[in-house]
């Protein structure tokens, strides 16, 4: 079955560490896809970034970065010097055919709180 | 682009009446459109699947009756929570599927609807 798994239910910072936000997936699908999301306290999700299951390259962007590892199943994010406004809820998804479609499957969520 | 509307953002109602939600995706067709469901402090939940002119697919446990989806066009789908209760009130994400893009399996999100049965 698919599943995703996000071990961290809240991780408290102070600014300008750097914090790493655990994903690990099941799925029977040989292609898939991986999605980051972060959801601020207004609700609206937004998206970060997809990896499809060929790429395992790791990807930066600005102080964002994703370590893809197929072998541990993990898709790991990584904030670089955190800042106060990375305060949020952060999901991992994955896609999956059901009932003839593809959907997403969400972990339960990483609530990252950056202080001052 | 890929933009993805939903009105009303908030809505308060008295227990047993009907609220509608539009979900509309603003510069792209939609043959498909998902509904989910957010407890606070939990994750998305997915609710059903709604495909442009046929009925939509409802995840188990989720009333059919109580939860009416209606895609009639490519660009619009409607959540229908009749006679609604308190134990209803929740966050209401939808999301759509650009027609022409759907290798990616890209999901483009709405800015969800809060929903509060009085």
């Amino acid at each position: 079955a698919q599943k995703v798994t996000q071990a961290q239910t809240e991780i408290s910072v102070v600014e300008k560490e750097d914090v790493t936000l655990d994903c690990v997936y099941e799925t029977r699908d040989t292609t898939y896809y991986l999605f980051w999301y972060k959801q601020p306290p207004s609700g609206e999700l937004v998206f970060l970034i997809r990896r499809n299951s060929f790429d395992e390259q790791n990807e930066i962007s600005g102080r964002y970065s994703w370590n893809f590892q197929k072998s541990t199943s993990s898709f790991n994010f990584t904030i670089t010097a955190s800042q106060v406004v990375d305060s949020a809820v952060y999901f991992c998804a994955l896609t999956f055919t059901h009932s003839g479609y593809s959907t997403l499957t969400f972990g339960k969520g990483t609530m990252l709180l950056v202080s001052p | 682009g890929a933009v993805v509307s939903q009105h009303p953002s908030r809505v308060i109602c008295k227990s047993g009446t009907s609220v509608k939600i539009e979900c509309r995706s603003l510069d792209f067709q939609a043959t498909t459109m998902f509904w989910y469901r957010q407890f606070p402090k939990k994750s998305l939940m997915l609710m059903a699947t709604s495909n442009e002119g046929s009925k939509a697919t409802y995840e188990q446990g989720v009333e059919k009756d109580k939860f009416l989806i209606n895609h009639a066009s490519l660009t619009l789908s409607t959540l229908t929570v009749t006679s609604a209760h308190p134990e209803d009130s929740s966050f209401y994400i939808c999301s759509a599927r650009d027609h022409q893009r759907k290798v990616y399996n890209e999901q483009f999100f709405g800015p969800g609807t809060r929903l509060t049965v009085l």
